[in-house]
């Protein structure tokens, strides 16, 4: 299967700062990008889509201001959780899908544990 | 009703043990159902798509029932290996569309 990597694993930061994680697809170009977030014994929740070169489109309830995501490049999505604060902690995952692995096939990063203090 | 229920679980089998998980959707319209995996603190992986003639892929076998919008998949000789949450997974938009939505999972633990 194609691979995702995001980075960072893990992160840990005080309230009201800022954190950028990065989505990469290795081997196939993506061109759309999710982003969800999994808190502890739930589901996964689809935050946003983003496809490269335009806007993400962000799920009711799920702040833009709050969760800056940029899709430039077929390879790299970011999410920028800005002045994160506790309730913000959560599991953090991207997947991404491309042409070439069909419509509905997503392939899932490792995620990303935010922990803000 | 929500878009995606599963059995809420725990199961805790026996190894050997055959197990099964059921799981509903309410968009009678969805086109694409897919188990996925997660082990603890992991992301999920797709563990196998769900065809309406029901697929089988070794020990696991799916069925899909649209006229009573409801999954199944079927875990036979249970190996400590299998223990993790099963994410019954739709996507209601169909073909063309990429967006999934996850059930919450059913977690499964295989004793020795």
């Amino acid at each position: 299967g194609a691979v995702v990597s995001q980075h960072p694993s893990w992160v840990i930061c005080k309230s009201g700062t800022s954190v950028k994680i990065e989505c990469r697809s290795l081997d196939f170009q993506a061109t759309t990008m999710f982003w969800y977030r999994q808190f502890p014994k739930q589901s996964l929740m689809l935050m946003a889509t983003s496809n490269e070169g335009s806007k993400a489109t962000y799920e009711q309830g799920v702040e833009k201001d709050k969760f800056l995501i940029n899709h430039a490049s077929l390879t790299l999505s970011t999410l920028t959780v800005t002045s994160a604060h506790p309730e913000d902690s959560s599991f953090y995952i991207c997947s991404a899908s491309g042409f070439r692995q069909g419509t509905d096939t997503q392939y899932f990063g490792p995620g990303t544990r935010l922990t803000v203090l | 009703r929500k878009e995606v229920e599963q059995d809420p679980g725990p199961f805790n089998v026996p190894e050997g043990a055959t197990v099964a998980f059921n799981c509903t959707y309410s968009n009678s319209a969805s086109q694409s159902f897919f188990w996925y995996r997660q082990d603890c603190r992991k992301e999920p992986k797709l563990l196998m798509s769900v065809y309406s003639s029901g697929n089988e892929d070794g020990r696991f076998t799916a069925q899909l029932n649209r006229a009573s919008q409801y999954i199944s998949l079927l875990i036979r000789d249970s190996k400590l290996s299998d223990s993790a949450t099963y994410l019954c997974v739709v996507n209601p938009s169909g073909a063309g569309s990429y967006q999934l939505t996850f059930g919450k999972g059913t977690k499964l633990s295989v004793i020795p």
